[in-house]
């Protein structure tokens, strides 16, 4: 079965800092990983996807993650935060037969 | 291109009562899905359809129910509304099950539901 974890349920970083949200995987078949964000009140928005091909992903709004199966891992990172990157961020795996199961979401706040 | 599109936006029922969650989508995909939302414990798959004329349980089936109207539409039918039931839903879509390169999941706005 698949499953992931995000640790740390909020994250507080200042106006220009470096955004980490963290996400490690359990898989039973070879992974594809996702990071949604989801704004207030709204759905959710595919920032990236790893499919296999390069392990770094960068996706929308200057974020990237890295995939690291040794320590499966699939962090996703921002070199400097806005102030309109304040939003949920979830991160999921993807078990290969039509479902994705999502992590429990890490709330991002940016201070100015 | 509207996307994913999901009626009502916010509902509240008593317990006991029934009602049907609507979505649709106009992106010709084949896979629809419905999850619920809850906090701290992220999205639950409800039900799915790989494609048209099949539903599947996913997670949290118990006190659902679906349809799969046509290539558009996905339906969520609460029989008897439980306030364990009280979530936001969404529906999600993605062109196949099939090809793991396609299944990537488009998201509606929500649906917010309250049951007394």
């Amino acid at each position: 079965a698949q499953s992931v974890t995000q640790l740390g349920s909020h994250v507080s970083v200042s106006e220009g800092a470096l955004v980490l949200l963290r996400c490690n995987y359990s898989s039973s078949v070879p992974p594809y990983l996702f990071w949604y964000v989801q704004y207030p009140n709204q759905g959710l928005q595919l920032l990236l996807k790893y499919t296999s091909a390069a392990t770094l992903v960068k996706g929308i709004n200057g974020f990237e993650a890295e995939f690291k199966k040794s320590e499966t891992s699939f962090h996703l990172t921002k070199p400097s935060a806005h102030m309109s990157d304040a939003a949920e961020y979830f991160c999921a795996v993807s078990d290969g037969f039509q479902k994705l199961v999502f992590g429990t979401g890490t709330r991002l706040l940016v201070s100015p | 291109n509207a996307g994913v599109t999901q009626t009502p936006k916010f509902q509240v029922l008593k317990t006991g009562q029934s009602m049907t969650l609507q979505c649709a989508q106009d992106m010709n995909h084949n896979s629809m899905y419905w999850y619920r939302q809850d906090p701290g414990m992220g999205l639950r798959l409800i039900y799915y359809s790989a494609s048209e004329g099949t539903t599947d349980k996913g997670e949290v089936p118990n006190g659902y129910n679906v349809s799969r109207l046509n290539k558009r539409e996905f339906s969520l039918r609460l029989e008897s509304a439980a306030p364990s039931q009280t979530s936001v839903y969404f529906c999600a879509s993605s062109e196949t099950a099939w090809d793991r390169d396609q299944e990537t999941q488009y998201f509606g706005p929500g649906t917010r539901l309250l049951v007394l």
